[in-house]
């Protein structure tokens, strides 16, 4: 499984866009790149995942370079709510099964 | 109706013993795993389960075993326990995707 390099820690005010950036520079061709969110004391919850170019849905958006050796996500106007660490993660997707791996994740903290 | 649910929530026990954490998923889906986060909050997959294929992580000791009874049901049994098995347990499942669904997840404190 390719190996993911995201920052430890990062702070933002309220109301500004958040980008994560994770490098994966041995991505695989067949390899999607996902990213969790997790909150004190719950599981982590999916957010977004993408392939190539730009994917965006209702709370984020996940832009992906041509060589898809690296990924960021970006969280518009963020809120107090939002504080929680971020994991990107790339794996295989095939049918049958999944087996994800997560990386240290990112621990946004958002200012008031 | 919560998608994955694991049971304890919390659970306390002395060393040495042995101790079960259960897991069920509505989802309908295939394939389930158990999870461990340390202090550091590393998340480390432990186990794989797919349609009654079980991956094994060699970095897990066999103290740790996964019993799967049925495809929606995926129950981790830890035995001896040790102080460093001392974490929280989660449990996931997926379907063909990328997507996993994780439960609340299952403190575990060896004293």
């Amino acid at each position: 499984l390719a190996k993911t390099t995201q920052p430890i820690s990062m702070d933002s005010y309220e109301g500004q866009e958040v980008n994560i950036t994770c490098s994966h520079n041995n991505i695989a061709t067949n390899d999607y790149i996902t990213w969790y969110q997790q909150f004190p004391s719950q599981g982590p919850r999916f957010i977004i995942q993408g392939y190539k170019t730009k994917v965006t849905n209702e709370v984020a958006s996940l832009f992906i370079p041509a060589d898809r050796k690296s990924s960021t996500l970006s969280l518009p106007r963020v809120s107090l709510s939002d504080t929680a660490v971020y994991y990107c993660l790339v794996g295989m997707h095939s049918g049958g099964y999944q087996k994800v791996t997560f990386g240290t994740g990112t621990k946004l903290q958002v200012i008031p | 109706d919560t998608a994955v649910s694991q049971t304890p929530k919390y659970l306390v026990t002395q060393m040495g013993n042995d101790k079960s954490i259960k897991c069920e998923q509505n989802l309908g889906h295939d394939t389930m795993y158990w999870y461990k986060q340390d202090s550091k909050k590393f998340l480390k997959i432990m186990f794989s389960y797919n349609n009654k294929e079980l991956i094994i992580n060699e970095t897990v000791p066999n103290r740790f075993s996964p019993k799967s009874p049925d495809k929606a049901h995926l129950n981790l049994h830890i035995n001896s326990l040790e102080l460093g098995d001392s974490a929280v347990y989660f449990c996931a499942s997926s379907q063909n995707t990328a997507e996993a669904f994780f439960g609340q997840g299952t403190r575990l404190t060896v004293v």
